[in-house]
């Protein structure tokens, strides 16, 4: 079966400092990659897709960015943090088609100090 | 445009009370799907069903049921005696169109099922 994993769970970061968040899948090959952000008590914004290795769109410009190392591998980093960066952040994976269902990872808080 | 609204921002229901949750969405793709997903407090979204826009029959899983409607472009999720389990967020979900990656949220509707 499919498992999706996130590390770290919790991260505060001061201001300015660099990011980086993982998410990895397991049982599955060349599957599609999330990265959301949910702020406080709101939606889900969806920062980056990846479709393949080294294939990353992106979908609101601001000071993250994206990598696929691998295939089973997705990371968000950031040279440096804003306070508007804090917020519960979810990978999700996906088997093949842009329409088959989400399957979304435990998430990472982070909260900018 | 493509749109998911979610119109209930927070529901309170006593234990064992059913419960409805409204899912409105606007599309102009004739192939699509919906979706509904529940946060629980720990924050992990977790896939609760996954809809086509050609199978208009209701879905019954357990306690939970869904009412799929394109005339009226509805998608609700009814949780029949409620639990205080249940309570959580849960989003409404439509898949983008045809060529993009993009799932449409709702703004989610936070229940709270009181004991």
């Amino acid at each position: 079966s499919q498992t999706i994993h996130q590390w770290p769970a919790t991260l505060v970061q001061p201001v300015g400092s660099p990011l980086s968040l993982e998410c990895t899948v397991e049982g599955t090959s060349n599957p599609n990659l999330y990265w959301y952000r949910q702020a406080a008590g709101r939606g889900l914004q969806l920062l980056f897709y990846s479709v393949g290795i080294g294939q990353i769109s992106s979908e609101v410009p601001q000071n993250l960015s994206a990598s696929r190392p691998q295939d089973r591998q997705f990371i968000l980093s950031s040279k440096k943090l804003l306070l508007s960066d804090s917020g519960f952040y979810l990978c999700a994976w996906q088997p093949g088609s842009a329409s088959d269902t989400q399957y979304f990872g435990p998430g990472t808080r982070l909260t900018v100090l | 445009a493509q749109k998911v609204t979610q119109a209930q921002t927070e529901i309170s229901v006593v234990e064992k009370e059913d419960v409805t949750l409204d899912c409105v969405y606007e599309t102009r793709d004739t192939t699509y799907y919906l979706f509904w997903y529940k946060q629980p407090p720990s924050g992990e979204l977790v896939f609760l069903i996954r809809r086509n826009s050609f199978d208009e029959q209701n879905e019954i899983s357990g306690r939970y049921s869904w009412n799929f409607q394109k005339s009226t472009s509805s998608f609700n999720f009814t949780i029949t005696a409620s639990q205080v389990v249940d309570s959580a967020v849960y989003f409404c979900a439509l898949s983008g169109t045809k060529g993009t990656y993009k799932y449409i949220f709702g703004t989610g509707t936070r229940l709270k099922v009181l004991a």
